[in-house]
């Protein structure tokens, strides 16, 4: 069964427009949730996390995602994208505190488009 | 701080035919994992050492598989024999320890294609 769904495979954004990439996971508990980016020829990076407290988050490069348990979701956003921002998005949770099992999505490649 | 070291990036060689993947970590990282991503998938754990032991092998392939992480510090990734269905790209991570509380930091990858 499918840990973490991301519903969109491919989205195209202008540049300086704004972006929100979404994530469902499919767990009654809360997992723990994750944001990770891939550049082309580049590792993945963790953008941001979230394990528990304040459902809004903030990560690097000017990211933020919002955790609503109520639709289990964690989904990414930038108010402002720039060209740079073109990759792949992966969301990720981890089912128990402490565990180290990283179950990833499918991924959302990002086009930014001058 | 250099990031994680994985070589090659690329391979290409015709099925039935070994590959080998290297990867270094993070210095001072005890928790080392190997991943496959399949194209327009997300990675998918292989193989988790603590220091030189496997203590995760549950997603590995024994009967062409294997890997190997002697002094605890560099791991090795084997394919033996190749078949077409193994192209993808081989991740490396690694982390000070295997808690969730800790980044796990990933290399750039290796891309093999077998034909």
């Amino acid at each position: 069964a499918q840990s973490v769904t991301q519903p969109d495979i491919h989205i195209t954004v202008s540049e300086g427009a704004s972006l929100e990439l979404r994530c469902n996971y499919s767990y009654g508990a809360t997992p723990y949730l994750f944001w990770y980016v891939q550049s082309p020829g580049q590792g993945l990076q963790l953008l941001l996390k979230y394990f528990s407290g304040d459902t809004l988050v903030q990560g690097i490069k000017g990211f933020e995602a919002e955790f609503k348990r109520s639709q289990s979701s964690f989904n990414l956003r930038k108010p402002s994208v720039h060209w740079s921002d073109a990759a792949e998005y992966f969301c990720a949770v981890v089912l128990e505190e402490g565990d180290y099992k990283l179950s990833f999505g499918a991924g959302t490649t990002v086009t930014v488009r001058a | 701080e250099a990031g994680v070291v994985q070589s090659p990036r690329y391979k290409i060689i015709e099925k039935k035919q070994p590959v080998a993947f290297w990867c270094n970590p993070i210095s001072g990282h005890n928790t080392l994992y190997w991943y496959l991503q399949n194209l327009g998938q997300g990675p998918e754990l292989l193989i988790r050492y603590e220091n030189e032991e496997a203590v995760d092998d549950s997603q590995l392939p024994k009967d062409r598989f294997s890997a190997e992480r002697l002094k605890g510090v560099d791991s090795t990734l084997k394919i033996q024999p190749a078949e077409l269905g193994d192209s993808a790209v081989y991740l490396c991570a690694s982390s000070l320890s295997p808690s969730s509380y800790n980044e796990q930091f990933f290399g750039p990858g290796t891309r093999l294609t077998v034909l």
